[in-house]
Parts: C-alpha cells; structure tokens; sequence
C-alpha cells in the first residue's frame, strides 16, 4: 500500500527552528510537494522537490532524499503566523498526490 | 478574484437529502480535482477529472458522483446524503505547465444531521 507519515504535532518558540519530517512508501514516485493549511482554509503551495537535496525560499526550505524515501521541511526565524498544518503530498507513478494526514506545528512566544 | 471558488461555503442538511457542491475556476486548468478532509486525516480524494467529459473515481467515490460541465466548472454531488459524510471538501484544480502543483478553492463545510 501507499504510505506517508509526518508527525502529528510539534510545539516551537516563536523565532526558533523547527524541522517537519515526512516519510514515504509510494507506487513510483514524481515529486513531493508541501502545501501549508491554515484552520478551516484551503492549503495552499510552498515547495516541490523532485531531485535530491535542498530548496531554498526565503524562511522555509524543503529537502528531498529519494534513496531513503524522506523529505523535511525547514521553518526559520519562526513568526506566529507559522501556526498551521503542514501538508506532506507524494506525486505517485499514475501522477495522484498522495497526501499525508499533516502536522500541526503550534507557536509559542 | 479568487481562482478558484466553491459554493456554497457552508451548508447543513438532513440525511436522505440531495446536496449538490459547486467548483469553478478562472485559471484555466485542463485537471479538477474533489476531496474530502476529516480531523486527523489527509485530503482523501473522491473523483477527478482531465478534460470535460473524462471522470475518473478516486479513493473514496461511494456515496458522491460528479459532473464536468465545463472546463472550468467540477460539480460533486451527494445524492443521499448520510451523516458520515459531514467533513470540509476541497475542489482543487492543476494544468499543464504547473508541475502538477494543485491550488484549492476555499473550501465548503458540509454538516449532514
């Protein structure tokens, strides 16, 4: 079957670091996105890898290891406004997104 | 204007009712997209579809059917609606040159009492 697993909460201090795992069993695989969901609002884009290693936009970067099957999400200098759910998708080989159930990252000052 | 809207944004109805979901899009996009979210689970996908006339069922498509009348326009239907199916559904919506990024529409909040 198709997998994706991400934490189910983590807790931050306003300012700080936090990184957001995903890991992934999937029927082939055509890229990993994560989408940012705020309570009751639609998800909305923040990054696509599809080639190993870092991609880099602004305060948040997302990594990609195909070979391990693992992505992570980098939030830094951390702002209230980060509270929210974030979403973990892998595009299969019949180019579905399957997505993970999310994280919901709260902040604390 | 947003790209992507849905109506209505929140609607509560009985069971044994008839509920339609509406879904347009100003984008341009050939592929429209319908899923469900329930607390603690991902955005399960119910139908979708690449070019009017083409549907397809997704993971759970029991219970919903849907109609693409345009290529901008994706209507879910519920055609009995049951209690288990109070969730918030998402129509999204990608295309060619987009990298198959999906963009959603805000979302419609469905209570069935």
């Amino acid at each position: 079957g198709q997998n994706i697993d991400q934490p189910t909460e983590m807790t931050a201090t306003e300012g700080a670091i936090v990184q957001i795992n995903c890991t992934y069993q999937t029927s082939g695989f055509n890229g990993l996105f994560w989408y940012q969901q705020h309570a009751g609002e639609a998800p909305t884009f923040l990054s696509y890898n599809v080639l190993d290693g870092l991609e880099e936009k602004g305060r948040f970067s997302s990594f990609l290891s195909r070979s391990k099957g693992y992505s992570y999400l980098l939030l830094k200098e951390l702002q209230m406004k980060d509270s929210a759910s974030y979403l973990c998708a892998v595009l299969d080989s019949n180019y579905q997104l399957i997505w993970g159930a999310g994280t919901k990252l709260i902040i604390k000052p | 204007d947003a790209d992507v809207t849905q109506t209505p944004r929140n609607r509560i109805t009985k069971t044994g009712k008839r509920i339609m979901l509406e879904c347009s899009q100003t984008k341009g996009h050939d592929r429209m997209y319908w899923y469900r979210q329930d607390p603690g689970l991902g955005l399960r996908l119910i139908y979708y579809s690449f070019d009017v006339k083409d549907i397809n069922k997704g993971e759970i498509s029991d219970g919903y059917s849907v109609s693409r009348q345009a290529q901008a326009k994706f209507s879910l239907s519920l055609e009995s609606a049951i209690p288990n199916q109070t969730a918030l559904y998402f129509c999204a919506t990608t295309g060619t040159g987009d990298a198959d990024t999906q963009y959603f529409g805000p979302g419609t909040r469905l209570t069935v009492l």
